[in-house]
């Protein structure tokens, strides 16, 4: 099946700091999603980005399909921003699942 | 617009009891989901199904059943929980097509002792 990884594992930042999390895939794909869990368990939908790049505020996304990767850009972050951030992807194949990476976890402090 | 229900929301078996999760969505859509989620594994995939009458396995099927015999509900079994199946399960939804973005709903906590 189609592998999804994530990078870095963890990753902690002071507030205002800006950060870029990674995400490679084995396959064609078409979907792409960025998803935080927030503290509290809920899984939010920040991008869907089969290809492309876009915005949303401080939150920003691209994906270039060709080369397998996708990349979710946090600026001026904020304590609010903690949480895990995972990238979900479903392969092109008809019939095929979406498929998650194991997640970045990221702390912002004060 | 509710989106994704999952019911219940907590839910504590005893090692042998079963018990079903119910998944229910009002988006029409083709696809729904159920994954797993434990610590340090991120969510994977155990049962989806790409239509009402279909189903199919993922990642981690094994201890589990589903039934898909409405489009807008996907039905999550199991037969004889075992403490290994303690985890928080979440289904999702997604339109079939071009258009494949999948919502989610808030989860199920469960306790297997």
């Amino acid at each position: 099946g189609i592998q999804v990884e994530q990078s870095p594992p963890d990753l902690i930042l002071q507030e205002g700091a800006n950060s870029t999390l990674r995400c490679n895939f084995s396959d064609s794909v078409n979907n792409l999603q960025w998803f935080h869990q927030n503290p509290w368990g809920q899984l939010i939908n920040l991008f869907y980005i089969p290809s492309g790049t876009k915005q949303n505020g401080r939150l920003s996304a691209t994906t270039v399909a060709t080369e397998r990767y996708s990349l979710l850009y946090i600026s001026s972050s904020q304590t609010t921003d903690s949480g895990v951030y995972f990238c979900a992807v479903k392969r092109s194949q008809a019939g095929t699942a979406l498929i998650f990476g194991k997640g970045t976890t990221l702390s912002v402090s004060s | 617009n509710a989106g994704v229900t999952q019911t219940p929301k907590f839910r504590v078996l005893k090692t042998g009891q079963s018990m079903t999760l119910l998944c229910a969505q009002d988006m029409n859509h083709e696809y729904m989901y159920w994954y797993r989620q434990d610590p340090g594994m991120g969510l994977r995939l155990i049962h989806y199904s790409v239509g009402e009458g279909t189903t199919a396995k993922g990642e981690v099927p094994d201890g589990y059943n589903v039934s898909r015999l409405k489009k807008q509900n996907f039905l999550l079994g199991l037969e004889s929980a075992a403490p290994s199946q303690t985890s928080v399960y979440f289904c999702a939804s997604s339109p079939g097509g071009r258009n494949t973005e999948a919502f989610f709903g808030q989860g199920t906590r469960l306790t297997v002792v």
